[in-house]
């Protein structure tokens, strides 16, 4: 099977704008979470969909959103970029407890 | 207080001993990971525990429920195991489980 891919691998933004990143899962998978990893903060639980539903969220601002699309693909998208947004984000993928992570995506806001 | 707390923080070694990596959480759990993260970022799930013992080749993770503490040994240690090891825990809620909640890291070097 496929592993989970992210798209794009790497990214740089200006402050102030909006930025989408793509993960398609595992084929089967049907849960799908993302994850901010910083230097200062290290990893963070940002959100996780299961069946097109949000099913849990972690301490983010509203400026942090998802969605997740019926064939378990999922996009999460980041409005008004600030500096702080800079990280790698994850995403993984679940048949149940596992986590299968993808690459991530470099995210740079200049 | 981080509610996922490792140690050590740093470790040098070199190849061929034996390492252990200890985590402590303070949290209810529904199951407790370790990760491998090596530069470049891609994460590795090395173990899912919630109780008991894994082995996998050279590497034994093990988990103790009633002292909220998880161990993950490298036995014969190679420098291709040098990477960022990470400990973290589904926190139990009534509903379920939370998401990943993630220790600090321990960044793991072994000299030839």
């Amino acid at each position: 099977k496929a592993g989970v891919t992210q798209t794009p691998r790497y990214l740089i933004k200006t402050r102030g704008q909006q930025v989408t990143l793509s993960c398609s899962p595992i084929s089967g998978h049907r849960s799908v979470s993302w994850y901010q990893q910083t230097p200062g903060q290290g990893l963070q639980f940002l959100f996780e969909y299961f069946s097109e539903t949000q099913r849990n969220k972690g301490n983010f601002p509203g400026r942090f959103s998802g969605r997740q699309f019926s064939n378990s693909r999922s996009e999460m998208n980041v409005s008004t970029l600030e500096l702080g947004d800079s990280a790698l984000y994850l995403c993984a993928s679940s048949p149940g407890w596992e986590q299968y992570f993808g690459p991530g995506t470099r995210l740079t806001v200049t | 207080k981080n509610e996922v707390e490792q140690s050590p923080q740093n470790l040098t070694a070199q190849e061929g001993e034996f390492i252990t990596i200890n985590c402590s959480y303070s949290v209810g759990i529904s199951a407790l990971h370790w990760l491998q993260q090596h530069p470049g970022g891609g994460i590795v799930s090395l173990f899912m525990l919630s109780s008991g013992k894994k082995k996998h080749g050279r590497l034994i993770a093990t988990i103790n429920i009633q002292e909220k503490h998880s161990s993950l040994h490298i036995t014969a240690s190679h420098p291709r195991d040098s990477a960022v090891y990470i400990c973290a825990v589904f926190k139990y809620s009534g509903g379920g489980a939370d998401g990943l909640t993630f220790g600090k890291g321990t960044h793991l070097i072994i000299q030839p």
